[in-house]
């Protein structure tokens, strides 16, 4: 079974600081690793994904997360935080896998990322 | 590109009754998917549909729950009877197929039962 673990329930940091949102996880094979952003009353929208490749990925809105194997760790990182980041993590993992088959994803519970002016 | 589109976007029950919740996803897209998010947690997948047949169900909890997706288009999930345990935003998703791997989520039907 794969699963999904963010540490932190809510991370604060102050508005041009650099930020981190921590995710571990755990899956059989290569993981195939999401972030998704939610704001309030709304569905969650893609940041960036790790399929294969360089360890350090790239995504939206200035986001970047790296992928670190041997730790089975995606921290989502961005190198100066805005008041409008201020949202709802998700990180979620599947198994990557070729053929057809069953692919939905596996979330952690979330990190309240709050930035404060 | 227009994306998922879900409705209602909320719906107020009393236990007992039954509720239908309706998605049409990004057109093209073969793979659709239903989430069920409750108030705290993460989304937790019920179904998954390649086209119109269903790919995973094995979350879904069949007693009460039923989906279809005629003609692999359009989606419908249905609670017949709703218990109170099933108020959650419920979240439809699309991709592409499977090798596209990444998924696009609707804006959610939030689901209260009284």
């Amino acid at each position: 079974a794969q699963s999904v673990a963010q540490p932190e329930d809510q991370v604060n940091v102050a508005e041009g600081n650099p930020l981190t949102v921590k995710c571990t996880y755990s899956v059989s094979g290569n993981p195939y690793l999401f972030w998704y952003v939610q704001y309030p009353n709304r569905g969650l929208q893609f940041l960036l994904k790790y399929i294969t490749g360089d360890n350090l990925v790239k995504g939206s809105y200035g986001f970047e997360a790296e992928f670190n194997k041997s730790q089975t760790s995606f921290h989502l990182k961005k190198p100066s935080a805005l008041v409008s980041d201020s949202a709802l993590y998700f990180c979620a993992v599947r198994e990557g896998k070729s053929g057809g088959g069953a692919d939905g994803l596996t979330f952690g519970k979330g990190t309240h990322l709050i930035i404060q002016p | 590109e227009a994306g998922v589109a879900q409705s209602p976007r909320y719906k107020i029950i009393e236990k007992r009754q039954s509720v239908a919740f309706w998605c049409n996803p990004i057109s093209g897209h073969a793979t659709l998917y239903w989430y069920q998010q409750i108030l705290g947690q993460g989304p937790k997948l019920l179904i998954q549909f390649q086209n119109n047949g269903v790919v995973d169900d094995s979350q879904l909890p069949k007693d009460r729950f039923s989906a279809e997706r005629l003609k692999g288009v359009d989606s419908t999930l249905k609670i017949q009877p709703a218990k109170l345990e099933d108020s959650a935003v419920y979240l439809c998703a699309s991709s592409l197929n499977w090798f596209t791997e990444t998924q696009y989520f609707g804006p959610g039907t939030r689901l209260l039962v009284l």
